[in-house]
């Protein structure tokens, strides 16, 4: 069974730091790209962050880019993410997910449970 | 960026009957070398995260009721539940797999009338 657990979310404050982690099991990890999307309180679905399985290319949305660092360690079955200069509209549930296929990006098939970032001070 | 623009935003259905969401996308999300449209269908109930329902347009991931069916091509989309039921109240979102930013639409929420 696929299983995605995140871990790292907490309160923070602007201009801090957080480094999210999720770990995975069941599925050879180091053959799928990985995925993070967030969800602000009440809000919709945002795509964060992609990178493919050896880690060859990496993504970033807009509002993250140059603040945030996706990585991974395939030996650890382990998806990472840093968040510097955190803002409070970075405030949300951070999702880990896995596409569905280790061939093409077609969906995202399995997701963790999310863990909550809230930046205030 | 690719913008998906859903709709309508809400929408109330009775038990039974037909729910149809739209997603537009601002560019094709057609790949011409594969004839496969990257747009992928999710269901988000609270408190949970999205589910896969539909990718491809209108390949149904396994496990998902037939009652859920998409189709479309090109730039323009539709997520039909042909007989709603009473778990099917969430919220639902479309997301292109063309490029990135993969960007997802804005969600519709179905209830029931």
């Amino acid at each position: 069974e696929v299983q995605l657990v995140e871990s790292g979310g907490g309160l923070v404050k602007p201009g801090g730091s957080l480094r999210l982690s999720c770990a995975a099991s069941g599925f050879t990890f180091s053959s799928y790209s990985m995925n993070w999307v967030r969800q602000a309180p009440g809000k919709g679905l945002e795509w964060v962050s992609s990178i493919t399985s050896s880690s060859s290319y990496i993504y970033y949305a807009d509002s993250v880019k140059g603040r945030f660092t996706i990585s991974r360690d395939n030996a650890k079955n382990s998806l990472y993410l840093q968040m510097n200069s955190l803002r409070a509209e970075d405030t949300a549930v951070y999702y880990c997910a896995r596409d569905l296929l280790s061939t093409d990006i077609v969906g995202y098939a399995y997701w963790g449970q999310g863990t909550l970032v809230t930046v205030s001070s | 960026d690719i913008v998906m623009t859903q709709s309508p935003d809400s929408l109330a259905v009775s038990l039974g009957e037909r729910a149809t969401i739209n997603c537009k996308s601002s560019q094709s999300v057609l790949y011409s070398s594969t004839n496969k449209n990257y747009l992928a269908w999710y269901q988000q109930k609270p408190g949970h995260p999205p589910k896969l329902l539909i990718y491809w347009a209108s390949t149904r991931e396994s496990g998902v009721p037939d009652r859920f069916s998409g189709s479309g091509s090109g730039t323009d989309f539709t997520l039909t539940i042909s007989s709603l039921q009473a778990e099917d109240v969430a919220v639902y979102y479309c997301q292109q797999h063309y490029n990135t930013p993969r960007t997802f639409g804005q969600g519709t929420k179905v209830e029931i009338k």
